[in-house]
């Protein structure tokens, strides 16, 4: 029972370095989410998914780049990392007409 | 965005004691609502859902208030255990419904 994972869960990184976070689901869910979570902010909402080679902006997209070939996998690329982009990233999903999202584990990512 | 806010940011009570978390919204169109508990280095973990047809609903050990005319939402937690301490999140689904938008949470700590 897999569920929804994340890779790596910890990454340090240098600014202006390219960056990507896995997320693999075993579900079969079509929607699939990534959300950055920070102190004062709570989740706030990146990209998401609703099926494969369907995505959408968030509240939050600027500096991020998304995917979905496979319905499985939604990796999420920082093509230039910042400072402001340390944070902690969550890849969720959920089944086409319900509204229940699935958290990941999470990965604590750092820029210096 | 959306302001989905928490009166507390945190809350101490004693084993055994009930807990009442509150969380107050923004967007009258939003129609369904989620708390969710994060323990410490993992993700965020679905508990309740209620829909605005409802004004309640009761899980195992958990119930859900929703009072649409002020826009507030609450969760209750019966004879809380040391388990329960984490931090728990409102989330509303705004406009669209593919978009959740979550509080800033509230550390809920259970003391024996």
């Amino acid at each position: 029972d897999a569920g929804i994972t994340q890779s790596p869960r910890y990454k340090i990184t240098e600014t202006g370095r390219q960056v990507t976070l896995m997320c693999h689901q075993t579900w079969s869910h079509s929607y699939m989410f990534w959300y950055r979570q920070d102190l004062g902010h709570g989740l706030r909402l990146i990209y998401y998914s609703a099926a494969a080679d369907i995505t959408d902006k968030g509240e939050v997209p600027d500096g991020y780049v998304v995917s979905r070939s496979k319905t499985e996998n939604f990796p999420l690329t920082l093509e230039s990392a910042t400072r402001s982009q340390t944070s902690v990233y969550f890849c969720a999903s959920r089944l086409e007409y319900t509204d229940t999202q699935y958290f990941g584990p999470g990965t604590r990512l750092t820029v210096l | 965005g959306e302001s989905v806010g928490l009166h507390l940011p945190t809350l101490s009570v004693q084993e055994g004691d009930n807990s009442i978390i509150n969380c107050a919204y923004s967007n009258s169109a939003s129609d369904y609502f989620i708390w969710y508990k994060q323990e410490s280095g993992k993700g965020p973990q679905f508990i309740i859902d209620i829909r605005s047809n409802m004004d309640k609903r009761q899980g195992q050990r958990v119930t859900v208030l929703l009072n649409k005319t002020v826009k507030h939402l609450s969760l209750q937690i019966a004879a809380t255990q040391p388990g329960d301490s984490a931090v728990y999140f409102c989330a509303e689904n705004g406009d669209t419904g593919n978009q959740f938008y979550f509080g800033t949470g509230t550390s809920l700590t259970v003391i024996p």
